[in-house]
């Protein structure tokens, strides 16, 4: 069963340039949240996707936004990058409809680096 | 808004021992979900115990249990019997039982297990 998959595994970037982070769902969920997790802390939610449309909102500025397509998968970008977005990525995947406790399952990550 | 508070920045435990992680969380609902999570230096963000606020019996997983004290607001995470592979970033994390719902993370606790 292929768990929660990120690509790509680190980036390095300069300000004011963006960013597309890439996250392919576990197999048979249908809905993709995704963390930024700074360093030395807990990661703090971005957004959501359940059917190619963001569902929910973290406290994240416009710069930050996502795209979910017809087979589940999702991106992340980010705009004009700052230093302060350099961070791990998270991306976890769920199954809304599952009538019971739609655990979130995490990929491995993206890090990136804001120079 | 829901906060999540984890007050032991780091812990120790020796091999064989058993040792205990805390959590706190405010919240008005009354139902909702609790989650521990472990996330090693490999970044991967593994769910450890799940715990429904419904249920008054505390969860167990192998060598993980909780202490779910819903009036203290409380869950904290029993580790028995502790090996090498348990050293990793613990994070306690609290979901509203709406489906899809967010998580609020904690800080997170550094565990370290001594041979």
């Amino acid at each position: 069963d292929a768990g929660v998959t990120q690509s790509p595994t680190h980036l390095i970037k300069t300000r004011g340039q963006q960013v597309t982070l890439r996250c392919s769902p576990k197999s048979g969920h249908d809905t993709v949240s995704w963390y930024q997790q700074a360093l030395g802390q807990g990661p703090q939610f971005i957004f959501q996707y359940y059917e190619e449309e963001e569902r929910q909102r973290g406290n994240f500025p416009d710069r930050f936004s996502g795209h979910q397509f017809p087979n589940y998968s999702s991106e992340l970008n980010v705009n004009a990058l700052l230093l302060g977005d350099s961070a791990l990525y998270l991306c976890a995947s769920s199954l809304v409809t599952s009538g019971y406790t739609d655990t979130q399952y995490f990929g491995p990550g993206t890090r990136l680096t804001v120079l | 808004a829901q906060t999540v508070t984890q007050s032991q920045p780091e812990m120790s435990v020796q091999e064989a021992e058993t040792v205990t992680l805390s959590c706190t969380y405010d919240t008005s609902e009354s139902d909702y979900y609790l989650f521990w999570y472990k996330q090693p230096p490999s970044r991967q963000m593994i769910l450890v115990i799940r715990q429904e606020a419904y249920k008054q019996q505390n969860a167990t997983e192998n060598r993980f249990s909780v202490n779910f004290q819903k009036a203290a607001k409380s869950f904290s995470l029993k580790i028995s019997d502790s090996q090498l592979g348990d050293a990793a970033m613990y994070f306690c994390a609290y979901r509203k039982e709406t489906s899809g719902s967010r998580l609020t993370f904690g800080e997170g606790t550094q565990l370290t297990v001594n041979p």
